[in-house]
């Protein structure tokens, strides 16, 4: 166990729909980063957050967004969704992720979100 | 563009020989690799890194070894187990952010 959380494990909607991804990082650490594992793209990185702001971003669609709370809790959020979305999106929180680069990230169980 | 390749999807090994996964790079400014092993409807379960200033690194069973001049990483599991069997993937991180580029993952089974 990663210590890391992601509700809810499975989600399945329809297209042009809205879903809300939920992740709760590992106690302590202040980062949060959310990858897309695609069947043709593997693992992506989308965004980064770190304690509340946004700090980088990968290959994220317009469609999509996150936050971070004061919690630390991260929701990433999908909408408008396209077939081509289905994908297992992973949550993985680090400590830092300031540039500490032997900072590790530890991934959660993941979110199975299939668009029908 | 693949900037880190794993281009053996699959690998097959008996129960107590020596699992090498392979993984290659090309973006020079990454200065932290980490291997990650998956298992079917589970997140990437952190194994072993290694940063850029050394060229390896030992925790039990797994070592990592980079060549930075090749700009080439493999995984060392000795001894096999069983146990073992799941989709090794292979990142590298760069940047401030340091989010992770991934490998497209290495099939490991150990058989008994």
């Amino acid at each position: 166990d990663s210590g890391v959380t992601q509700t809810p494990k499975h989600l399945i909607t329809a297209t042009g729909q809205r879903v809300t991804l939920r992740c709760s990082p590992r106690s302590g650490d202040l980062s949060v980063y959310w990858y897309q594992q695609s069947l043709d793209q593997g693992l992506q990185f989308l965004i980064q957050y770190y304690n509340g702001e946004e700090r980088a971003k990968g290959n994220i669609l317009e469609r999509f967004s996150a936050q971070q709370f004061p919690d630390l809790h991260s929701e990433l959020n999908l909408s408008s969704l396209e077939l081509g979305d289905s994908a297992l999106y992973f949550c993985a929180s680090s400590s830092l992720g300031l540039g500490l680069y032997t900072d590790t990230q530890y991934f959660g169980p993941g979110t199975r979100l299939t668009v029908l | 563009d693949q900037q880190v390749k794993q281009n053996s999807p699959s690998l097959s090994v008996q129960e107590g020989r020596i699992s090498i996964l392979n993984c290659d790079y090309t973006n020079s400014m990454f200065d932290y690799f980490l291997w990650y092993k998956k298992y079917p409807a589970e997140g990437p379960t952190f194994l072993i890194s290694i940063s850029s200033i050394k060229d390896k690194n030992e925790d039990g069973r797994f070592t990592v070894f980079l060549n930075k001049s090749a700009k080439h990483l493999s995984l060392h599991i000795v001894p096999s187990q069983p146990g073992d069997s799941a989709v090794y993937f292979c990142a590298a991180a760069s940047g401030s952010a340091r989010q992770l580029t991934f490998g497209s993952g290495t099939q490991l089974t150990v058989l008994p």
